[in-house]
């Protein structure tokens, strides 16, 4: 079953400008991460939040959640060619020892 | 530490052929999971083992698919027969309890003709 849905599917920008990608998920949970996959390659970790953050920062990255409104942000600043990924969410249900459910990812474009 | 290791990285078999993935997680890790991944459904969570033991298999398509965790370093997942429906990528990842972050290895792509 999907838990998360990330918007926009695909998103093109140029390099430096700011890149933003929601998701959205429906149960109640006990943290969101957000991975990076490159293509033909796993899936990399990218940050964590737990339900009682709404903001962390790690880098060039920004990561809010809003448990009010089931929904999580990533914000990559400064784009660089080399962010060209697919970038997904992910979340586990707020049970101890339960799996991560994916979205289906937002596929980020940078042009240099 | 050399991250999960699938083999192989690549396997073209025929329909009603047996094909068999394998995982090795990274040392330590206790918990491991098999995901599948297409552009229809994205990515897909097949079972997870903790302590070698299947946790949860409700994602598993249906009899034809089977996973094992013999010991803590390996884990397989098989499918017999195989069929066209089957072709996708297949990600092992491992994870310990005290950490959340999942581990990927980089995927067996699967075609089955």
């Amino acid at each position: 079953s999907q838990q998360g849905e990330e918007d926009p599917q695909a998103l093109s920008i140029q390099e430096g400008e700011n890149a933003t990608m929601n998701c959205s998920y429906k149960t109640s949970i006990n943290n969101l991460q957000w991975y990076r996959q490159n293509s033909g390659r796993g899936l990399v970790h990218l940050i964590l939040i737990r339900s009682n953050e709404r903001e962390k920062h790690s880098g060039r990255l920004r990561v809010t959640l809003d448990t009010s409104k089931k929904s999580s942000s990533l914000l990559i600043t400064a784009s660089r060619a080399a962010d060209t990924a697919s970038y997904f969410c992910a979340t586990d249900a707020a049970q101890a020892g339960t799996a991560l459910i994916f979205g289906k990812g937002t596929t980020l474009s940078v042009s240099s | 530490d050399a991250g999960v290791i699938q083999s192989p990285r690549h396997e073209v078999t025929e329909m009603g052929q047996e094909v068999t993935l394998r995982c090795k997680p990274i040392s330590g890790h206790d918990y491991l999971f098999w995901y599948r991944q297409t552009m229809m459904r994205g990515l897909e969570l097949l079972i997870y083992f903790n302590n070698n033991v299947p946790i949860d298999d409700s994602g598993m398509p249906e009899d034809r698919f089977s996973a094992k965790m013999p010991n803590a370093s390996f884990s397989t997942l098989k499918i017999q027969p195989s069929e066209p429906r089957d072709s996708a990528v297949y990600f092992c990842a491992s994870r310990w309890t005290a950490n959340e972050k999942l581990f990927f290895g980089s995927g067996t792509q699967l075609s089955v003709l």
